[in-house]
């Protein structure tokens, strides 16, 4: 299943297919973008990071890619679990010497067993 | 390493009341933020210690906000005379002392609601 922007604030797949996530990110000069994960009743958790000199980086079964001309970041999940069931936010640094992050208003996943 | 411990998990309070939350971040950890989370919404920056100096503050954080970290260690954040649009929820983060990487460590939060 596919998210494309912001519109579609849920993205439900069934358990072992493939999600992607879509973000636009507000400020060409960030630098800096993290995919957090959020269960309900906890603090956002880091999934992985990519800096803007870098168009794809991949982790443990999640893969981020950025598209610095279209100011767009992506999230993929590989083969989706029961436990993905969250809502993912991007989060983007603004290389200001600050290190405080702003985030996107975030996609719930749901994933239909 | 405990993670980051955010005290009290929930708050419920009368308008026009002060409420304090407490953070205690991971110990090695030099640098604290704060930030707000309304429902639905991403986390919004409030604030953020280096060590014991509060380095930045959002326009969020009216004079009615106020967060201390005295010895560099844990942080309070206290909110005077509340009002309703304040009920959100509180997080607390902490990262190392290095430039931008890797991303914060959060807590699970305070949740203020003001009734």
């Amino acid at each position: 299943g596919e998210n494309v922007g912001l519109h579609l604030p849920t993205l439900s797949v069934q358990e072992g297919d493939n999600s992607i996530i879509n973000c636009a990110y507000s400020n060409s000069a960030s630098d800096y973008f993290i995919w957090y994960k959020q269960e309900s009743g906890k603090g956002p958790q880091f999934i992985i990071d990519i800096r803007s000199n870098m168009d794809k980086r991949q982790g443990q079964r999640v893969t981020v890619l950025l598209n610095k001309t279209v100011k767009h970041l992506s999230l993929q999940i590989a083969a989706t679990q029961p436990g993905d069931s969250a809502v993912y936010f991007c989060a983007e640094n603004i290389n200001s010497g600050t290190y405080k992050y702003i985030f996107g208003t975030g996609t719930r996943l749901k994933v239909l067993a | 390493d405990t993670g980051v411990s955010q005290n009290p998990r929930h708050k419920i309070t009368k308008r026009g009341q002060n409420v304090t939350f407490r953070c205690d971040p991971i110990s090695e950890h030099n640098r604290l933020y704060w930030y707000r989370q309304t429902l639905g919404q991403g986390p919004e920056f409030l604030t953020y210690f280096q060590n014991e100096a509060q380095l930045e503050k959002s326009r969020l954080l009216s004079d009615r906000f106020s967060a201390e970290r005295p010895k560099g260690s844990f942080s309070t954040l206290e909110i005077q005379r509340t009002e309703q649009g304040d009920s959100a929820m509180y997080l607390c983060a902490s990262s190392r002392p290095q430039t931008v990487g890797y991303g914060y460590t959060f807590g699970s939060g305070t949740r203020l609601t003001v009734v």
